[in-house]
């Protein structure tokens, strides 16, 4: 079941936050979080799992409502280097397959 | 370590050609897979393999066959070639719980 993202895209100007969601009709395991540039593989970012805490370095972070089957990521502060495709991929208990979402177009102006 | 090795990195075919796709990981990870990323449609799973000796399909596994050779080994096969297999071919590996790293990608163009 493939999560749904959402914006499909956002700009923004250099120092601006930027909030990408990421939801799922089926109960997760766990919620990982990748940006690919144009032309390159995606990298990955930061794994939320079940029962853990919010993740976080510097200016990218996320959270993980179990309740709702959300994730959210938060990007603050935000660098020319942030612009990208963002995508959530989702795990459900279980399951050995990682379902991205279609993915969240960040572009990040001067 | 070399992570995660694809090849070829281009590929051009004719339709009802076959080819296959080679990969590759030093990780020592157990699960492997194989993505198909197109315009507006995002990762989309075609198969993967969750141990050595073990495969099963993802969201899009038709017109495609997969083989795991070894740990370390998993390639995908095109038997027959059609113009909408054309795409950005991404092979992905993790060990347990934890994230999946993806090789460089194959972009395979069918005329």
């Amino acid at each position: 079941q493939q999560p749904v993202q959402s914006p499909q895209a956002v700009i923004l100007r250099e120092g601006e936050d930027a909030v990408i969601n990421c939801s799922s009709s089926k109960a997760l395991y766990s919620v990982h979080w990748y940006r690919q540039k144009h032309g390159e593989a995606p990298v990955f970012l930061m794994i939320l799992l079940k029962g853990g805490e919010q993740k976080g370095h510097e200016k990218i972070s996320a959270s993980f409502n179990e309740k709702k089957q959300q994730s959210s990521l938060y990007l603050t502060a935000s660098q020319l280097s942030y612009s990208g495709t963002y995508f959530c991929g989702t795990v459900q208990g279980g399951s050995e397959k990682l379902v991205f979402g279609k993915g969240t177009k960040l572009t990040v102006n001067p | 370590n070399a992570g995660v090795t694809q090849t070829p990195k281009f590929q051009v075919l004719k339709t009802g050609q076959s080819m296959t796709l080679q990969c590759a990981q030093d990780m020592n990870h157990n699960s492997m897979y194989w993505y198909r990323q197109d315009p507006g449609m995002g990762l989309r799973l075609i198969y993967y393999s969750a141990s050595e000796g073990t495969t099963d399909k993802g969201e899009v596994p038709n017109g495609y066959n997969v083989s795991r050779l070894n740990k370390r080994e998993f390639s995908l096969r095109l038997e027959s070639a059609a113009p909408s297999q054309t795409s950005v071919y991404f092979c992905a590996s993790k060990r347990d719980t934890e994230t999946q790293y993806f090789g460089p990608g194959t972009r395979l163009l069918v005329l």
